[in-house]
């Protein structure tokens, strides 16, 4: 139940393209669904974040939809540039005030190329 | 602001040894989390520390350990160091650790190697 899969493993795009990656959760009481990017040999930074009370939360090229009853979430990367390219992970946190502190469940990861 | 730091950056040890690494988390923070990252595992959680008490605890043996400091700083502990413990270890700094409404900082993560 603390599963967060995500799909697809990499993905290639050509410049100015649309990335798109999505990620499914089990777990009701997941209530923040962060997406992180991760460069090679930095640690992953927060993207976009969304909470189910929204189903899209758009910020520049950067796009989260969310589907609260299939419990699916997915990322939409728009005019994608080769500096995009790097891994991607989608993630659910806990709601507030539960006792599942600090704790982030993440998906397995996709491996974006942009080529130019 | 200065981010979440990590140190060692990288380090080598062979099976049986024991390692600490250490993390500081941004200032203000009182939250730290721990992860450990490998390709075949991806990200898990280890821990999690909040003025000096964890509050939570991943699915890891108790080789892994780790404690906080009244400055917020952290370490981790790994004792009798096996082959799979090699991956990058990342630590994450938020405000209070406390599901929707903090974000997760994360530092540049410490690259262990054991031999």
């Amino acid at each position: 139940q603390q599963q967060v899969k995500q799909s697809p493993q990499s993905l290639i795009v050509q410049k100015g393209g649309i990335s798109i990656i999505n990620c499914a959760y089990e777990n009701t009481a997941f209530d923040y669904f962060p997406w992180y990017q991760q460069f090679p040999g930095k640690g992953p930074a927060l993207l976009i974040a969304i909470r189910p009370d929204v189903s899209e939360k758009k910020e520049g090229r950067f796009t989260i939809s969310f589907n609260k009853s299939a419990k699916q979430f997915s990322l939409h990367i728009m005019d994608s540039q080769p500096g995009d390219s790097a891994t991607y992970f989608c993630a659910a946190g806990p709601s507030y005030g539960g006792t599942s502190y600090g704790k982030l469940t993440f998906g397995q990861g996709t491996i974006l190329t942009v080529h130019p | 602001k200065a981010g979440v730091t990590q140190t060692p950056r990288y380090l080598i040890k062979t099976r049986g040894q024991q390692v600490t690494l250490s993390c500081s988390p941004i200032s203000g923070h009182r939250s730290v989390s721990w992860y450990q990252q490998t390709p075949g595992q991806g990200l898990q959680f280890l821990f999690e520390y909040f003025s000096e008490t964890q509050r939570n605890k991943g699915n890891f043996p108790g080789r892994f350990s780790g404690r906080q400091f009244s400055n917020s700083r952290s370490e981790m502990n790994v004792s009798t160091l096996e082959l799979g413990d090699s991956a990058l270890y990342l630590c994450a700094s938020s405000l209070e650790g406390d599901g929707s409404t903090d974000t997760q900082y994360f530092g540049p993560g410490t690259r262990l190697t054991v031999l």
